[in-house]
């Protein structure tokens, strides 16, 4: 069972162009949503992470919107640089849990020159 | 200090064979994961170790999947009787505690032939 949603699946954008990452979950006893940028042959790293008492969380030309009633949150990277191609994904962490991640499937950026 | 590391990077074996995968995780954190991300999808939870505690297996997807700790510190995954449809990126995490980010070791990649 697929706890979150995750699309595209692959972007293309140009530099300087806006990415936009988009997930939807549906068990509501989430409480923590972080997205992971992970580069080839390497492990994911924390990018930006919200809490769904928050609507908005900016971090440079990171930002992540969270529709609580919609049960979706996405990611917008502003200004994209080649540097951002990368695969992101992101996740989320159930309320009283082991604190494990249920992540989405991943997209695949790619910021062309 | 030094992030998660893991060992070997790279595993190639045999159908039926046993393998042994080694997770270092960063020293003070009493938490570790371990996850599995085949290709093209995004990580799947198999194990959680906190403290002392019992481990929470509830991810292993079959009982030839097992997992040590020992203290906090090193923990190893061993896979009975390897099948094709376990090649996959084995990648290890650690946090502190109570704390929501999830440090990445940079995996182990296994094919199983």
């Amino acid at each position: 069972q697929q706890q979150v949603k995750q699309s595209p699946q692959s972007l293309i954008v140009q530099k300087g162009g806006i990415s936009i990452i988009n997930c939807a979950y549906e068990n509501t006893a989430f409480d923590y949503f972080p997205w992971y940028q992970q580069f080839p042959g390497k492990g994911p790293a924390l990018l930006i992470a919200i809490r769904p008492d928050v609507s908005e969380k900016k971090e440079g030309r990171f930002t992540i919107s969270f529709n609580k009633s919609a049960k979706q949150f996405s990611l917008h990277i502003m200004d994209s640089q080649p540097g951002d191609s990368a695969t992101y994904f992101c996740a989320a962490i159930l309320s009283g849990s082991a604190r494990q991640l249920t992540f989405g499937s991943g997209t695949q950026l790619t910021v062309l020159p | 200090g030094a992030g998660v590391s893991q060992s070997p990077s790279n595993k190639v074996t045999e159908k039926g064979k046993d393998v042994e995968l080694r997770c270092d995780p960063i020293s003070g954190h009493t938490a570790l994961y371990w996850y599995r991300q085949r290709l093209g999808q995004g990580l799947e939870f198999l194990i959680y170790f906190q403290g002392n505690s019992a481990p929470d297996k509830s991810g292993l997807p079959s009982d030839r999947f097992s997992a040590e700790r020992t203290g906090e510190s090193v923990s190893t995954l061993t896979i009975q009787r390897t099948q094709q449809e376990d090649s996959a990126v084995y990648l290890c995490a650690s946090s502190l505690a109570v704390a929501n980010e999830q440090f990445f070791g940079p995996g182990t990649r296994l094919t199983v032939l």
